[in-house]
């Protein structure tokens, strides 16, 4: 089984301060690790991704997560937040190998203040 | 290269009816998968598809169905429809099994009245 927490539906930051999304997850199998951002009335976008390898994981538009396995954490950051990042953050958990089965956390929207 | 589209975007069905959505993949993507996200449940993955075959799937009842043709392109169908349907389906392809990258689709909102 797997599953993914989201700590916090809403995070509010101010332009040029860090972003901080939370995300612990749980699987029975090494875990594959996904962000996803969707913006309003679109489908969602990969902003990065774990498998294997080296645990810090940069991803597009200045986005980084760490995969912390003790802590069976990936929490996203990006040092410097931008109004475009305006928009709700989805990490994703597969932990069943083969297939395409990702299960989501529920998601954080953040509001970017300028 | 195009990305996912879905068809149709925007979808008004009343309850008891059926509903036939339609999803093109990347050229040269052989898995497809479906979502249903609502506000209430969130994302959750109701099947996948891989060279026509059904290579996985959610738990949802038996009134979601799926199928993909030898072109790769999908659809989902939901038959008797309840109010509870009401969601945005999410279509996504890949290349092939995880890891490997799913591209989504924009969606199609489907409103049971």
């Amino acid at each position: 089984a797997q599953s993914v927490t989201q700590l916090g539906s809403h995070v509010s930051v101010s332009e040029g301060a860090l972003v901080l999304l939370r995300c612990n997850y749980s699987s029975s199998v090494p875990p594959y690790l996904f962000w996803y951002v969707q913006y309003p009335n679109q489908g969602l976008q990969l902003l990065l991704k774990y498998t294997t390898g080296a645990t810090l994981v940069k991803g597009i538009n200045g986005f980084e997560a760490e995969f912390k396995k003790s802590e069976t954490s990936f929490h996203l950051t990006k040092p410097s937040a931008h109004m475009s990042d305006a928009a709700e953050y989805f990490c994703a958990v597969l932990g069943e190998r083969g297939y395409q089965k990702v299960t989501f956390g529920t998601g954080t929207k953040l509001q970017v203040i300028p | 290269k195009a990305g996912v589209t879905q068809t149709p975007r925007y979808l008004i069905k009343t309850r008891g009816q059926q509903v036939t959505l339609s999803c093109s993949p990347i050229s040269g993507h052989r898995s497809v998968s479906w979502y249903q996200q609502t506000p209430g449940q969130g994302l959750q993955f109701l099947f996948e598809y891989f060279s026509e075959t059904q290579r996985n799937k959610g738990n949802f009842p038996g009134r979601f169905s799926g199928r993909q043709f030898s072109n790769s392109r999908s659809e989902m169908n939901v038959s008797t429809l309840e109010l509870g349907d009401s969601a945005l389906y999410l279509c996504a392809s890949s290349l092939d099994r995880a890891p490997e990258t799913q591209y989504f689709g924009p969606g199609t909102r489907l409103l049971v009245l």
